[in-house]
């Protein structure tokens, strides 16, 4: 497809399990973002991604939350052991290297921790 | 600490009148601000931005200024649409090694017919 694609759109797990979120963007946008948009709250950045290499992964709450990219497209975004306040729609979004605050969100992953 | 700050979570204006969203940052290192909107159920889309050089920028019916002094930038959009009902983010960056958004909390725009 021609945007970011994450998957699955919706994702209900129990506290306590681990889920993985999936990230394909744009093809050819080198740089990837991980933010989470919590109830009434503002978009949080997560992590970034130059390529494969993460530079940034200042934004990660926890070291329950990890994130890796291959291949220089598809991100996986891992979080372990979910808690109730891990609930939140968590976007991806991908830019050209050159301009990389112009990112093209993708739809979102709702996260409900049960 | 909420560096990009919008203080109203909701705006409802009249259609063909102006809509005016606001924003305030307070980390002055921050050169360059954009603006997204958001449908329901959808990622943010870019709509505007501005470099800390400008103080206005203009495309259509949308304008930001910027007021550095005063840490403060403004959406206009005029005439105001239908269309245009949605969550409008601002968001800041601070360009030299810094390739991340720090993003305000968002207002909820509504256009009455």
């Amino acid at each position: 497809g021609a945007g970011v694609s994450q998957s699955p759109s919706n994702k209900v797990t129990e506290k306590g399990k681990d889920v993985e979120l999936r990230c394909d963007p744009i093809s050819g946008h080198t740089a990837l973002y991980w933010y989470r948009q919590s109830l009434g709250q503002g978009l949080e950045f997560l992590i970034y991604f130059q390529g494969n290499s993460a530079p940034d992964k200042s934004g990660l709450p926890s070291d329950r939350f990890s994130a890796e990219r291959t291949g220089g497209s598809v991100s996986t975004l891992t979080i372990q052991r979910t808690q109730q306040e891990d609930s939140a729609v968590y976007l991806c979004a991908s830019s050209l290297s050159h301009f990389p605050l112009m990112a093209f969100f993708g739809q979102g992953t709702r996260l409900t921790v049960v | 600490d909420q560096q990009v700050k919008q203080n109203s979570p909701s705006l409802s204006v009249q259609e063909g009148r102006i809509s005016i969203l606001n924003c305030d940052y307070t980390n002055s290192m921050f050169d360059y601000f954009l603006w997204y909107k958001k449908y329901p159920a959808e990622g943010p889309t870019f709509l505007i931005s501005i470099s800390s050089i400008k103080d206005k920028n203009e495309d259509g019916r949308f304008t930001v200024f910027l007021n550095k002094s005063a840490k403060h930038l403004s959406l206009h959009i005029v005439p105001s649409q239908p269309g245009d009902s949605a969550v409008y983010f601002c968001a800041a960056s601070a360009l030299k090694g810094a390739q991340k958004l720090v993003f305000g909390q968002g207002t909820r725009l509504t256009i009455n017919p």
